[in-house]
């Protein structure tokens, strides 16, 4: 699987718009790009994930760049309960054979702290 | 709908202890994944089942730790000994895999924290 740069730290407003950005220039045709958050304490949380196409769901956009070496997650009106660490990950979606499609591979991610 | 659920949340071990974690997954997942945080980092995959059989645990030290999945469901993590390294949170995911397609949308629980004294 391809391998993500994050920052590692980002600070937010409450209210305002969080944009966390991924960096995954080696990313292939067959890779997706998922995003994932962990809240202190918690199990990782799935948030969304992308082929090429923006998406949206209820907790926030994902905007791919064209060439596919970037994206940026959105959370539209961050609140305090976002603070969480943030990994942007890439993988292969489709089963290609083999024994490691299934596995999430992790990075530090990006700790997100929003403010009051 | 009940998420992953894990047993004990905390477990506090001296070393050379044996110890063991247990996972129910989400109900209708046929795939389990067992992964281990340590501090600071993000979790790493120990093994994956797919319903009864472990189809990927080239992670998993396999001298001190074992993992079972009966019946497709439920699953253990085991560890015999425990050593200081061990200290770390073990998580559980499971998530639906069908026709060769997955849905690759892993679900986790919120972990088993273990310290080894």
């Amino acid at each position: 699987d391809a391998k993500t740069t994050q920052p590692p730290s980002m600070d937010c407003a409450e209210g305002r718009a969080a944009n966390l950005p991924c960096n995954h220039s080696t990313i292939s045709g067959n890779e997706y790009v998922y995003w994932y958050r962990q809240i202190h304490s918690q199990g990782p949380q799935y948030i969304i994930h992308g082929l090429k196409n923006n998406e949206t769901n209820e907790m926030a956009s994902l905007i791919i760049t064209e060439d596919r070496k970037s994206s940026t997650l959105i959370l539209p009106h961050a609140t305090l309960r976002d603070t969480a660490v943030y990994y942007c990950i890439v993988r292969v979606a489709k089963n290609a054979g083999g024994t490691s499609y299934g596995k999430l591979t992790f990075g530090q991610g990006t700790i997100l702290t929003v403010h009051p | 709908e009940a998420g992953v659920v894990q047993s004990p949340r905390y477990k506090i071990i001296e070393k050379k202890q044996p110890v063991a974690f247990w996972c129910n997954p989400i109900s209708g997942h046929n795939t389990l994944y067992w992964y281990r945080q340590n501090l600071g980092q993000g979790p790493e995959l120990l093994i994956r089942y797919e319903n009864e059989e472990a189809v990927d645990d080239s992670q998993l030290p396999k001298d001190r730790f074992s993992a079972e999945r009966l019946k497709g469901v439920d699953s253990t993590l085991k560890i015999q000994p425990a050593e200081l390294g061990d200290s770390a949170v073990y998580l559980c995911a499971s998530s639906l895999v069908w026709g060769g397609v997955a849905k690759n949308i892993q679900y986790f629980g919120a972990g088993t924290r273990l310290s080894v004294l």
